[in-house]
Order: structure tokens, then sequence, then C-alpha cells
């Protein structure tokens, strides 16, 4: 059974890079049937889905156009996770970060989800 | 983008009624839809996918319903541990993208 534990700063300040990491266990970063997500979840935005990388074949990555410019998401093989860079961070970017899971059959849906990181952008 | 409405916002009920909620899409989204249930300070649970599958070790007294741009959760017979707050999202067009959720609570 699949679990993601999350780890990253809970301050970050203005105009820096927001760093959250996922840690997989019991799967693959690179199955071939699975996609990586991270959303995040403020009081004034709701959900907000933010982008995803996923492997068929190669990697590929999708990401939200409202954010596009400033993130990244990053698999990383050797330690089985994958990783969100937000730049150029404003206080409009504190929220909660999760990360998550979905698979083909899913259609979407997010089956698996991280414990949450509240993130603070303040100075 | 895609927009997910909800209604009700929120609605007041009692254990043993029968709750439905309903999400819309601005547009047609075939059946890619899920319904996640969440409480204060945890991760959303998936309920429904595909807008009408139960998510394994979900309780039947969920179900969902629809396709294209009207979606229906409906709880059977409302549980204490069912006071939540229900949110929609859809998956057939990027950015995906989540409805404002419905609040569940006691009447």
């Amino acid at each position: 059974q699949i679990q993601l534990q999350q780890s990253g700063p809970g301050l970050v300040k203005p105009s820096q890079t927001l760093s959250l990491t996922c840690a997989i266990s019991g799967g693959s970063v690179s199955s071939n049937t699975v996609a990586w997500n991270w959303i995040r979840q403020s009081p004034s935005r709701g959900l907000e889905w933010l982008g995803r990388t996923y492997y068929r074949s190669k990697w590929y990555k999708d990401y939200a156009e409202s954010v596009k410019s400033r993130i990244t998401i990053n698999p990383d093989t050797s330690n089985n996770q994958f990783s969100l860079l937000v730049s150029s961070v404003t206080p409009e970017d504190t929220a909660v970060y999760y990360c998550a899971k979905t698979a083909d059959w899913l259609k979407g849906g997010l089956d698996v989800w991280g414990q949450g990181t509240t993130v603070t952008v303040s100075s | 983008d895609v927009h997910m409405t909800q209604s009700p916002s929120s609605v007041s009920a009692s254990v043993g009624d029968r709750v439905t909620i309903t999400c819309r899409a601005s547009q047609g989204i075939d059946s890619w839809l899920a319904w996640y249930q969440q409480k204060p300070g945890r991760a959303p649970k998936l309920l429904i996918y595909d807008a009408s599958r139960l998510q394994s070790g979900v309780p039947s007294r969920f179900s969902g319903s629809g396709s294209g741009t009207d979606f229906t959760l409906t709880i059977s017979s409302l549980q204490p541990e069912d006071f939540a707050t229900y949110s929609c999202q859809q998956a057939k067009t990027f950015p995906f993208s989540f409805g404002p959720g419905t609040k569940v609570d006691f009447k």
C-alpha cells in the first residue's frame, strides 16, 4: 500500500523559493501506471491543483497555467520521491500543500495523499 | 479552464438523513469527476471516481451519478462520521479543478 510522507519548511520569506519533498513508500516513482501530483489549499482559493509528473517510457510534467512560470515538479528516482519548487513566492502562496497520487484507472481521482504541509510566506 | 460549482454550499442534516450534493462543470467533462470527503486538519479522502465508481473501502451509502456537466453525490443514510466537507474535482481538462466544497453539519 502506497504511502506519501511530505517534508519541507513551514515558513518561507517573500521572493524566495518554496521547496517541498514527497517520499514514496510501497511503490515506485517510476511506475508507469501512476501520476504524482501537488495540490494546495487556502481559505481564499480552496483546493488548487498545481501540477504533476509521471513516467510512461519517459518523464512527463504538466503544470497549471496560473503558476507555470514559477513551479517545477521533479522526480527523484534515487530516493523514490518527487519534489515541488515554487519560486518568487508571495503571501498569496501561503497555503497547505499536499502531494497526492492518482492511477490510470482512477480517471484523475487522487487516492493517496500526503499529510499536508502548512506553508506561510512571511518576512 | 473548467470551472466547478457546487450546491448547496452547506447543509444541515441529522443522522439517518439522505443528503444530496450537486456539482456542475462549466463545460462537458464526460465522467472525469471525483468526489472527496475532508475533515478539519486532514487531507481529502477519495470517495468516488469516474463519476460513479466507489473507491475501495468506502461505505456503500455513498454513491455518485452524472455525466457531462451535472453530477450528484448522495449519502443514503448519514452517519456521525460523515459530517465533513465534500468537494468535487474534474480531471478531463488541464488544469484539473475542484469545486468550492459543501459542508455537511449537524442540524
